[in-house]
């Protein structure tokens, strides 16, 4: 089977940096998504990680460990507008290969 | 506009009736996915289709059907419906790696 691990909530202050893990059981793995998603709105992508290593864009960095099975958002320079829910999702087959999502962080920024 | 366009936005129907779902990918884009997201849950896996052709299955009940058609749109058919299939449902298209999959804006479907 498959399953995704992620912290079901974080709170963090704005200005602030917050990391959200995710831990993966699968098997056939390409490489691991993020998305954003708002309020139910339409889930949009953040970033992928296919081999080791960080990925940087603009205030978002993802990290990821295939030996860990592990891998991590980081949110730099919170600002109020990232209070979203957060998905990791383990990519399944390379070109155009379905996403299994994990159950969702819901970040929080306080002021 | 992401560009995948999901119609009705809202839908309330009563139990035991059949709905459909309708999607049109992305200009240029092959592969559709449908997923259904309940209340503060993950989105959950449905079906692929790539170009008119049954890709992948996932977590799909027998009540629940989905074509893709040549235009590329695709439909997602619900039959027997019960309160527990009151959901958010999702299409994307795309799925490159590096660009990720773009979504529609879904399709709330609430089951009185």
């Amino acid at each position: 089977g498959q399953s995704l691990e992620q912290p079901s909530e974080v709170t963090a202050v704005e200005g602030a940096i917050v990391q959200i893990n995710c831990t993966y059981q699968t098997s056939g793995f390409y490489g691991l998504s993020w998305y954003q998603q708002h309020d139910g709105g339409a889930p949009t992508f953040l970033s992928y990680n296919a081999l080791d290593g960080l990925e940087e864009t603009g205030r978002f960095s993802s990290f990821l460990s295939r030996s860990d099975s592990y891998g991590y958002l980081l949110l730099q320079e919170l600002q109020m507008k990232d209070s979203a829910s957060y998905f990791c999702a383990v990519r399944r087959g390379n070109q155009g290969g379905k996403l299994i999502f994990g159950q969702g962080t819901e970040l929080s920024v306080k002021p | 506009d992401s560009g995948v366009t999901q119609t009705p936005k809202h839908l309330i129907t009563a139990t035991g009736q059949r709905v459909t779902l309708r999607c049109s990918p992305r200009s240029g884009d092959l592969s559709v996915y449908w997923y259904q997201q309940s209340l503060d849950q993950g989105l959950q896996f449905l079906i692929q289709y790539y170009n008119g052709e049954e890709r992948a299955k996932g977590n799909i009940l027998e009540r629940f059907s989905a074509q893709q058609f040549p235009d590329l749109h695709s439909e997602l058919n619900l039959s027997s419906l019960e309160l527990g299939d009151s959901a958010l449902y999702f299409c994307a298209s795309g799925g490159q790696p590096r660009s990720g999959y773009t979504f529609g804006s879904g399709t709330r479907l609430t089951v009185v």
